[in-house]
């Protein structure tokens, strides 16, 4: 979207191997969500933070408003992380999305 | 049980057809939003409401309509489909405090493909 700039577009792990998405505002948020869409085309609500980081299992995401931008770390990959990885940007009554990061995790 | 429910999961229509999505949360929040989602896209916001009766406009509003009967439900009205609306439609709500809203919770999604 145009407020939000989400990368890698498209990633490709190894089991037990991890990465980091990002995703850049143009706009101050006051907080982000992570989501991961599932192969049932279920949106599953990841993470939501206003500041600091949150961790969950193998998964710890960042926010930094001042900055701009908040990161989602994967480490310890496994077959049923795949799928597509969104960040969305809340700004007052509104949130705008990233166009995702498509994870591929590969044995 | 699941909070944002929608129905139906999967629907075919023809061109010019006439079409309902529903959506339903159980949540007690203020905020229902209607978005669409395509392949290389995020969601893109159709409609959204902040209580029973009342109407926003998104990004995407064109070919929609949108009503919100009640604090728990939330329908998208497509009046003459195009295939251009083929995608997967992503029914959400969330509190709200002072104009700010806060988490979204999302429905399950809804398939549609138009002929």
């Amino acid at each position: 979207g145009d407020q939000v700039e989400q990368s890698p577009s498209a990633l490709s792990l190894h089991e037990g191997t991890g990465s980091a998405l990002r995703c850049n505002f143009t706009t101050t948020m006051r907080a982000v969500q992570w989501f991961r869409k599932n192969s049932r085309g279920s949106l599953i609500n990841l993470f939501y933070l206003a500041s600091g980081t949150k961790e969950n299992g193998r998964l710890k995401s960042a926010f930094d408003s001042k900055e701009r931008y908040s990161t989602l770390h994967i480490r310890d990959a496994q077959l049923e992380d795949s799928g597509t990885y969104f960040c969305a940007g809340n700004s007052n009554n509104r949130i705008f999305f990233g166009d995702g990061t498509q994870l591929v995790v590969k044995p | 049980e699941a909070a944002v429910t929608q129905s139906p999961r999967n629907k075919v229509t023809v061109t010019g057809g006439n079409v309902t999505l529903s959506c339903r949360q159980t949540n007690s929040h203020n905020y229902m939003y209607w978005y669409r989602q395509d392949t290389g896209h995020g969601l893109r916001l159709i409609h959204y409401s902040y209580g029973a009766g009342n109407l926003q406009i998104g990004d995407v509003p064109d070919g929609y309509k949108a009503t919100r009967t009640t604090q728990e439900d939330f329908f998208l009205l497509l009046e003459l489909a195009s295939p251009s609306q083929t995608s997967l439609y992503f029914c959400a709500s969330s509190d709200a405090l002072g104009g700010v809203s806060y988490e979204q919770y999302f429905g399950p999604g809804t398939r549609l493909t138009v002929l």
